[in-house]
């Protein structure tokens, strides 16, 4: 069983507050990096996928940076709304198959 | 609006009972997976597959079983639920290729009493 971790396990912010969390996954057989937001009552939404070294991705308030070599994510939340609270999930594809292997989550609480 | 429909978001059932959790996707997508989500623990794969009438298990399959006899529907069944499988279970669809993304359900919560 691959080993994606996240953390913080949780966080609380304030609106405003800029945040970034952390997903670490094995290097070796690397093929794409997903990250999804999980917001309560409602389905998984995806974010990004990443397969590049470096690759940088953005998509309003929120972006996210890949090293592949060391096997590490970010993911960034700037000035975070009381919207954005949600569980991040990230996720690994191995390439071998077409499942993904998902971290344990951050959930981001952002309050006024 | 593409979509991946679970039939129930709260189901509660006795111990010993056997349950059907459905799940229907219409993006004529080829693989449908089952995943757990308990805290602390992240989503689990249960069981997946590739194909009409093809399963393979995930990585805690036991005490669950699949089926997939039509490309849109992917049940999971507890042959005989036991409280330890209090769960929000999660169905997703995805098309072929490694690297594709996922389209999630809604999710079930289920709970065994």
């Amino acid at each position: 069983i691959l080993n994606v971790e996240q953390s913080p396990q949780s966080l609380h912010v304030q609106e405003g507050d800029s945040t970034n969390f952390t997903c670490s996954f094995p290097s070796s057989n690397f093929y794409a990096l997903h990250w999804y937001r999980w917001e309560t009552a409602k389905s998984p939404e995806a974010l990004f996928v990443m397969t590049l070294n470096g690759d940088e991705k953005k998509k309003g308030r929120i972006s996210a940076t890949l090293n592949t070599k060391e096997g590490y994510s970010y993911l960034y939340i700037k000035g975070s709304q009381p919207e954005d609270s949600a569980t991040y999930l990230c996720a690994l594809s191995t390439g071998t198959a077409s499942k993904l292997t998902f971290g344990t989550g951050t959930r981001l609480q952002v309050t006024l | 609006d593409v979509k991946v429909t679970q039939s129930s978001r709260y189901l509660v059932k006795r111990t010993g009972e056997k349950v059907f959790l459905e799940c229907v996707q219409d993006m004529d997508h080829e693989n449908m997976f089952w995943y757990r989500q308990d805290p602390g623990l992240g989503l689990r794969l249960i069981y997946f597959s590739y194909d009409v009438k093809m399963k393979e298990k995930g990585d805690i399959p036991e005490g669950y079983s699949v089926s997939r006899e039509k490309k849109e529907r992917f049940s999971l069944i507890l042959e005989s639920a036991s409280t330890n499988q209090t769960s929000m279970y999660l169905c997703a669809s995805s098309s072929p290729g490694q690297g594709n993304g996922y389209t999630f359900g809604s999710g079930t919560r289920l709970t065994v009493v």
